[in-house]
C-alpha cells in the first residue's frame, strides 16, 4: 500500500522558522509536491522536488532524499498569513497520479 | 484569468439522495481531477477525465460518477449518498500535455456536501 506521513499539528512563532517533515513508502515515485491549504479554500502549489536536494523559493524551501523516503518544508520568516495546512504529495509514476498526506496544520503565534 | 470554479459551494442533502457537482477550469486546461478530502485528512483522488473519457479512477465506488464536456467542463455526480459521503469535493485542472516534471494542479476552492 501506499503510505505518506506527516505530523498533523505544529506551532510556531512568528519571524522564526519552522520545518515540516514528510516520510512516504510508495510503490512509485515520479516527484513530491507541497501544497498550503487554508481553512476553506484550495490548496495551492508550493514546491516541487523530483531530485535529491534543497529547493529554494524565496521564503520556502522544500528539500528531497529519494533514497530515505523523506522530504521537508523549510519556511523562514514566519508570518501570521503562514498559518495554514500543508500537504505533502507523491507523485506516481505508475498512474501519474497523487497520493496525498493528512497534512500538518501550522498554528503561528505572535 | 479565471481560475479553477465550481459549484455550488454548499449543499446539503439526505441519505439516499442523488447530487450532482460542476467544475470549469482554468483557462487553457483540459484535463480534470476530482478529489474527496475528509475533514483533516488529504485529497482522495476519485477520478480523471481527459476528451471526454474516464482515464483514471481511485478507489471509489461506481455510485460515483462524471462526465466531461467539450469546453472541458466537468461533473461529478454521486448516487445513493451515505453519511460517509460528506466532504469537500475538489476539482482540479491542469493541462494535458504539460511537461510532467511540471505537473502542477490548480484546484477550485472546492464544493461542500453535508450529507444528513
Amino acid at each position: 500500500g501506499q503510505n505518506i506521513d506527516q505530523p498533523t499539528e505544529m506551532t510556531a512563532t512568528e519571524g522564526a522558522i519552522v520545518q515540516i517533515n514528510c516520510t512516504y513508502q510508495t510503490s512509485g515515485f515520479n516527484g513530491l509536491f507541497w501544497y498550503q491549504q487554508h481553512a476553506g479554500e484550495a490548496p495551492t502549489f508550493l514546491s516541487y522536488n523530483v531530485l535529491d536536494g534543497l529547493e529554494e523559493k524565496g521564503r520556502f524551501s522544500s528539500f528531497l532524499s529519494r533514497s530515505k523516503g523523506y522530504s521537508y518544508l523549510l519556511l523562514k520568516e514566519l508570518q501570521m498569513k503562514d498559518s495554514a495546512s500543508y500537504l505533502c504529495a507523491v507523485f506516481m509514476d505508475s498512474n501519474y497520479q497523487l497520493i496525498w498526506g493528512a497534512g500538518t496544520k501550522l498554528i503561528i503565534k505572535p | 484569468d479565471a481560475g479553477v470554479t465550481q459549484s455550488p459551494t454548499h449543499l446539503i442533502k439526505t441519505r439516499g439522495q442523488q447530487v450532482t457537482l460542476r467544475c470549469s477550469p482554468k483557462s487553457g486546461h483540459d484535463t480534470v481531477s476530482w478529489y474527496q478530502q475528509a475533514l483533516g485528512q488529504g485529497p482522495q483522488f476519485i477520478f480523471q477525465y481527459y476528451e471526454e473519457e474516464e482515464r483514471q479512477r481511485g478507489n471509489f465506488p461506481d455510485r460515483f460518477s462524471g462526465h466531461q464536456y467539450p469546453n472541458y467542463s466537468s461533473e461529478l455526480n454521486v448516487n445513493a449518498l451515505l453519511l460517509g459521503d460528506s466532504a469537500l469535493y475538489l476539482c482540479a485542472s491542469r493541462p494535458h500535455r504539460q511537461n510532467l516534471a511540471k505537473n502542477i494542479q490548480y484546484f477550485g476552492a472546492g464544493t461542500r456536501l453535508s450529507v444528513l
